[in-house]
């Protein structure tokens, strides 16, 4: 069955990084797209952008550019989601999720990664 | 920073029937197909509706999903108690590039 499953939580000080991971399983990794989604405490979701496992190209949502960078390493089925610069209000519960073509919504969603970023 | 404007709440009674809406413009609902999402108390969201009224396996076909022009709408009907959660809307735009949400509506069964 298809399971997409995210590395655990993270507490991280202002100013650093984090890197969330997704692994993917039971599908063919490279042909779906992997969109980054995250929900602050409370608030609605918010797309980050995508990346496609197959070339490695990439979309950002022009709110994250400059701070978010989207990888994948195929041999292990896995993607990465990093951002920087990191500060309070990117608290937040950050999802990975895929879907078969970039425009397509996303079928199937990763548990979940709780980012915290506090001093 | 929602693009797409939902009613915060919407109720019901078991058994009623409940609908939310979902307003966008010409570059995300206009122009392409909308999804819904339905997001269970502490659970990552799940998708109830895709292409604006096409629904997966194992959802009850209580749940229905329409558009018209740059809106869409979700109906539950013979609203359930396991129906309480939070519902999204969701669609590619093309001006921004992206994929746009909707700003949320929390449904309760009264």
């Amino acid at each position: 069955q298809v399971q997409l499953v995210q590395s655990g939580a993270e507490l991280k000080k202002p100013g650093a990084s984090v890197r969330v991971s997704c692994k993917a399983s039971g599908y063919s990794f490279t042909g779906y797209y992997v969109h980054w989604v995250r929900q602050a405490p409370g608030q609605g979701l918010e797309w980050m952008g995508y990346i496609n496992p197959h070339t490695g190209g990439t979309n950002y949502a022009q709110k994250f550019q400059g701070r978010v960078t989207m990888t994948r390493v195929t041999s292990i089925s896995t993607a990465y989601m990093e951002l920087t610069s990191l500060r309070s209000d990117d608290t937040a519960l950050y999802y990975c999720a895929r879907s078969l073509y970039y425009y397509d919504g996303t079928d199937y969603w990763g548990q979940g990664t709780l980012v915290t970023v506090s001093s | 920073q929602s693009v797409l404007t939902q009613p915060p709440s919407a109720s019901g009674t078991p058994g009623q029937r409940v609908t939310i809406s979902c307003s966008g413009s010409s570059s995300n609902i206009g122009s392409n197909t909308v999804d819904w999402y339905q997001q269970l108390p502490g659970t990552a969201p799940k998708v109830l509706i895709y292409s604006n009224h096409q629904r997966p396996s194992g959802v009850p076909d209580r749940f229905s999903g329409s558009k018209s022009g740059t809106s869409a709408s979700l109906a539950i009907s013979g609203l359930q108690s396991e129906d309480e959660a939070d519902y999204y809307c969701a669609a590619w735009d093309d001006s921004l590039n992206g994929r746009v949400f909707g700003t949320g509506t929390k449904v309760t069964v009264l």
